[in-house]
């Protein structure tokens, strides 16, 4: 089955903990993208990579870092989370070098406190 | 640069009833455009797309046309049931590497 694979769905955090979401997909994509969604905002881009080791800044990267070794895998790196991180993280795939079609993963609902 | 407005929710039916929620977008180009859905506690699903002018995406009894003289997408569904209970996103993928999304409308039907 074609699939997003987020890790954790939920998490709860401490203030300067390092995290790192992990995302997978099995469908040889060659974009991939984490956003966040908060109430009354709707999703924003975090980062973006549109092939191994490309990777760039969307709209909100500050706080957050990525990296892509390989194709399948996306993680999204918190290296000191702050309270205003707590959101509803996604990880999405597009084949191709460009977000069209996006396939989204379940989500990561971050509690940092 | 690219936008996309949806009309603000919450949005309540009753089952059976009409549904439209409004999107507009700017963008220069062509553009293509999605209707996402998502429901409770599940990631976004692409729910239809059309990918130029006078296009017709159509998924799940949900229809929705390009219009470029209005640079409008609407969402449409002639009778809804309580398992469309979700909020549903107009998005643009135009021609940077983002999809562009709405905040989201809320539709919540009731038996």
């Amino acid at each position: 089955e074609a699939q997003v694979t987020q890790n954790p769905r939920y998490l709860i955090t401490v203030t300067g903990k390092k995290l790192t979401v992990t995302c997978s997909q099995n469908m040889n994509h060659e974009y991939m993208s984490w956003y966040r969604q908060d109430p009354g905002l709707g999703l924003r881009q975090i980062y973006y990579s549109m092939n191994v080791e490309v990777t760039d800044k969307g709209d909100v990267p500050e706080g957050y870092k990525v990296s892509r070794k390989e194709k399948r895998n996306f993680p999204l790196i918190l290296e000191s989370p702050s309270p205003n991180q707590t959101s509803l993280y996604f990880c999405a795939s597009s084949p191709g070098a460009r977000a069209r079609e996006a396939f989204f993963g379940q989500g990561t609902r971050l509690t940092v406190v | 640069g690219d936008s996309v407005t949806q009309m603000e929710g919450p949005v309540t039916l009753s089952e059976e009833a009409f549904l439209t929620i409004n999107c507009t977008y700017t963008a220069t180009g062509y553009p293509s455009l999605f209707w996402y859905v998502q429901y409770p506690g599940e990631g976004l699903q692409l729910l239809l797309k059309a990918t130029k002018a006078d296009d017709k995406g159509s998924n799940k009894g949900f229809e929705a046309t390009y219009r470029k003289e209005t640079t409008s997408f609407h969402l449409e569904k002639g009778s809804v049931q309580v398992s469309d209970s979700a909020v549903y996103f107009c998005a643009l993928g135009g021609a940077g590497t983002a999809l562009i999304f709405g905040k989201g409308t809320t539709l919540s039907v009731s038996s």
